[in-house]
């Protein structure tokens, strides 16, 4: 199973709301990091908070991180058409515990932004 | 741009065939990962380099293999393929551990 759950699956909000996605995860980390893709293309990377970093603030990005509930989330502000995309969140340890370089990807919330 | 390329962009051949994909990370980059992205499994951390050497394995098959090079390119070999390995191939890079991987644009490969 994967070691990052997102939640929703998909959100469908108007150009210039907030969008907000969760992501949980099973073990300890040392890091988690949210990407983006647009359908089909590479990864953009978007944050990376350490696990002894509670939030972090990146232009309309923000990311907080509790690590007692072994969740995450991004929120996006003022969101835009060009905000469509599916968001991941990944984080370095396996679902084993232990701790790898290798990334362990949710699923990924689509985001989808209306005009 | 992440600064990470790969070529080629897309790739089409036949079952049992062998293919590499080519990954060139970062300037200044050791760490080279390959993932794998497909509808039914996901994103999956296959393997990772780091300064030449094998680092860490994911959910590689056996079939698969990679290695990195001198100049700190990499390049993942695909043989015996099957209808299943169609999938995008992705390559990320990083300064170090724990540290923000950086991926490139992927290959598509697609298995007929």
């Amino acid at each position: 199973s994967q070691q990052g759950e997102e939640d929703p699956q998909a959100l469908s909000i108007q150009e210039g709301e907030n969008a907000t996605m969760n992501c949980s995860y099973k073990t300890s980390i040392n890091n988690l990091q949210w990407y983006r893709q647009n359908s089909g293309r590479g990864l953009v990377h978007l944050i990376l908070i350490r696990s002894n970093e509670r939030e972090k603030h990146s232009g309309r990005l923000r990311v907080t991180l509790d690590t007692s509930k072994k969740s995450s989330s991004l929120l996006i502000t003022a969101s835009r058409a060009a905000d469509t995309a599916s968001y991941f969140c990944a984080t370095d340890a396996t679902p084993s515990g232990g701790g790898a370089d290798g990334l362990t990807f949710g699923k990924g919330t689509h985001l989808i932004i209306q005009p | 741009d992440s600064g990470v390329t790969q070529t080629p962009k897309h790739l089409i051949t036949a079952t049992g065939q062998r293919v590499t994909l080519r990954c060139s990370p970062r300037s200044g980059d050791l760490s080279v990962y390959w993932y794998q992205q497909s509808l039914d499994q996901g994103l999956q951390f296959l393997i990772q380099y780091y300064n030449g050497e094998e680092r860490a394995k994911g959910n590689i098959l056996e079939r698969f293999s990679a290695q990195q090079f001198p100049d700190l390119h990499s390049e993942l070999n695909l043989s015996s393929l099957e209808l299943g390995d169609s999938a995008l191939y992705f390559c990320a890079s990083s300064e170090g551990r724990l540290e923000t991987q950086y991926f490139g644009p992927g290959t598509r490969l697609l298995v007929l």
